[in-house]
């Protein structure tokens, strides 16, 4: 599969853990994007690397949230301390390019709070 | 900020019938990215435009820079076209979209 995938697919964790999810891009794409989506809502941007650099990250909800990209390959978006508000379905993307070139999502990693 | 809005929020159609979704948006892009999202997450991007139409099968887009609209139409639905469609402005030079809530769609064979 070349797709993009991401790692887990769910998780369930209880408030104020910590959790980190992963992202593979497709492999020749070095922009690599993360969003967050709530129920009945669109996705929202969070932040986006080119390659390893990190070009945007103030839309990141909180200082919670961060995100690498360490060899511009693979990605990871860690949640220190995770709250009920947290739970939601984060979904990466990348793209081949630095102009607006087409998305490929991957199928996300839902997220539950307890 | 870019403000977009999706009209309708919610469709249901019978098999066979030709489908219009709308999206507006309030500032200025550089291109614009029709999604759809399936039940259980699933993201496809089905076009990305900046002006004029494309056409790819039984869906077409069309955007007006100008009028900051963007329509999305399928022909002769199909029960498997339901799914949220989701349109996406994309502006400035860090191409970072802002998302609609998305149109659901359901159609009835």
């Amino acid at each position: 599969d070349t797709g993009v995938s991401q790692d887990p697919r769910h998780k369930i964790t209880k408030r104020g853990q910590n959790v980190t999810f992963r992202c593979d891009p497709i492999s020749e794409h070095n922009r690599l994007y993360w969003y967050r989506q709530t129920l009945g809502q669109g996705p929202e941007f969070l932040t986006y690397f080119q390659n390893e650099a990190q070009l945007e990250k103030s839309r990141l909800l909180s200082d919670r949230f961060s995100a690498e990209r360490p060899k511009g390959s693979f990605s990871t978006l860690e949640i220190q301390r995770t709250e009920q508000g947290d739970s939601a379905m984060y979904l990466c993307a990348s793209s081949l390019g630095t102009g607006f070139y087409e998305q490929y999502f991957g199928p996300g990693t839902r997220l539950t709070v307890t | 900020k870019n403000e977009v809005e999706q009209s309708p929020q919610n469709l249901t159609a019978q098999e066979g019938e030709f489908i219009t979704i709308n999206c507006s948006y309030s500032v200025g892009i550089s291109a614009l990215h029709w999604l759809q999202q399936h039940p259980g997450g699933g993201i496809v991007s089905l076009f990305m435009l900046s002006s004029g139409k494309k056409k790819h099968g039984r869906l077409i887009a069309t955007i007006n820079i100008q009028e900051k609209h963007s329509s999305l139409h399928i022909t002769a639905s199909h029960p498997r076209d339901s799914a949220v469609y989701i349109c996406a402005p994309a502006s400035g030079g860090s191409y970072i979209p802002t998302f609609g809530r998305g149109t659901s769609l359901i159609v009835h064979p």
